[in-house]
């Protein structure tokens, strides 16, 4: 199985910080990437997909980026609703994983 | 629009089975995968496997082959997860998926989740 690690695992900041997510894939993956977002008590929410595109309906702060096994999400300026945990998942190959999930809190 | 809506909260008893359901609204429900996926309490997000809801093939994640059945009727746009056997460590919300797919896939629409609950 592919492994996703993200880092860190968690974080703090500020409204109006820029926030950078990495994840590593334990081979490369291409492109096959994806980015959720998860709320408490909430369903997952698509954000990036193929490393890079923006799901429609998402704000455009947020961005993807990376190939191979290193991939980033940033979030460019913190809103309040963006805290929240965020997962990268491969779809490259069966099994997709999933990182551990990087939850973003409030300074 | 689309719409998965997942079936209500469960408690069983160890060795029970649990049938959890998600019924699809405002797309084809045949043009599209349907994954399950897995989050134990305070953990993360666990890919349980996923339905060809054209051929009816189903495909597992290790670890959850055996106990873990998809189901579907297609006569009424619902995927169905039975779990068998029930175990305290199948405590956990389980989340339907729509797997879209266009060169890469993705999970674009989620079901609410189903929250699994397994006590003696």
């Amino acid at each position: 199985d592919i492994q996703m690690t993200q880092s860190p695992s968690s974080l703090s900041a500020s409204v109006g910080d820029r926030v950078t997510i990495t994840c590593r894939a334990s081979q490369s993956i291409s492109s096959y990437l994806n980015w959720y977002q998860q709320k408490p008590g909430k369903a997952p929410n698509l954000l990036i997909y193929a490393a890079s595109s923006l799901q429609s309906g998402v704000p455009s702060r947020f961005s993807g980026s990376g190939s191979g096994t290193d991939f980033t999400l940033t979030i460019s300026s913190l809103q309040p609703e963006d805290f929240a945990t965020y997962y990268c998942q491969q779809s490259y190959i069966t099994p997709q994983t999933f990182g551990q999930g990087t939850k973003v809190e409030i300074k | 629009q689309v719409q998965l809506v997942q079936s209500g909260s469960e408690l069983r008893k160890p060795g029970a089975s649990v049938k959890v359901s998600c019924q699809a609204s405002g797309y084809t429900f045949t043009s599209y995968a349907m994954s399950w996926v897995r989050q134990a309490p305070g953990q993360g997000l666990e890919w349980v496997g996923w339905v060809n809801t054209n051929t009816r093939n189903p495909t597992y994640a290790q670890g959850f082959t055996g106990r873990f059945v998809f189901s579907l009727d297609t006569s009424v746009s619902t995927a169905y997860l039975q779990i068998t056997s029930l175990k305290a460590e199948d405590t956990a919300v389980y989340y339907c998926a729509r797997l879209f797919y266009s060169g890469s896939g993705r999970f674009d629409y989620w079901g609410q989740g189903t929250l699994v609950t397994v006590s003696s």
